[in-house]
């Protein structure tokens, strides 16, 4: 089956600084990545749409200025969180489709735990 | 938006006994998927239903999709250990809605 990647898997930052989160379709290209956002024992909240050579579409509340994305290539999206404070310690996992259609199963990675002091 | 929720929350279960979790939406839904998210881990696809009133079966796991597309149930019968995680409904409009999910411990 598909595979997607994150790297890295885990992190530990000092407030004000930023981290860089890559996402990476193996076996398929991917126009389409998907980041979302899991505090503990909680549901995944969709954060942004990441789209192949285009801006990605950020979900309501979601501050594109502090959450950056850039997906430069059919396989890689990042997501860059800047000047990360405490609050912004969370479970943060990205997704892609292997094939375009909107109805079909979505495959995520394993997901990066941030945690910032 | 789309919202779904998922009922119940948490599903403590005695191993060899069956359980339910039911997700309905506030609007109809194209289709609806289902992910099991092991405790540590990511969501893992399920399945996938499209049809009004559809019914799939994947050993003991049955999903159901209602006549309406806006309600789904996931049965689960002789539950075992490696049932245990959190299962997951999400409603499919391009973007994902999931539910809250109801995560299961199962005691032997």
């Amino acid at each position: 089956g598909a595979v997607v990647s994150q790297h890295p898997s885990r992190v530990i930052c000092k407030s004000g600084t930023s981290v860089k989160i890559e996402c990476r379709s193996l076996d398929f290209q991917a126009t389409t990545m998907f980041w979302y956002r899991q505090f503990p024992k909680q549901s995944l909240m969709l954060m942004a749409t990441s789209n192949e050579g285009s801006k990605a579409t950020y979900e309501q509340g979601v501050e594109k200025d502090k959450f950056l994305i850039n997906h430069a290539s059919l396989t890689l999206s990042t997501l860059t969180v800047t000047s990360a404070h405490p609050e912004d310690s969370s479970f943060y996992i990205c997704s892609a489709r292997d094939n375009p259609s909107a109805y079909n199963e979505q495959f995520f990675g394993p997901g990066t735990r941030l945690t910032v002091l | 938006g789309q919202q779904v929720m998922q009922i119940p929350q948490y599903q403590h279960v005695q191993e060899g006994e069956d359980f339910t979790t039911y997700c309905n939406s506030s609007t109809t839904l194209s289709n609806i998927q289902w992910y099991k998210q092991r405790p540590g881990g990511h969501p893992v696809f399920l399945i996938q239903l499209v049809k009004s009133g559809e019914v799939k079966k994947q050993k003991r796991l049955t999903f159901q999709f209602g006549e309406a597309k806006k309600n789904s149930s996931l049965h689960i019968t002789a539950t075992q250990t490696t049932d245990v995680g959190t299962y997951f409904c999400a409603g499919n409009d391009y973007k994902l809605s999931f539910g809250a999910g109801t995560t299961v411990t199962v005691r032997a």
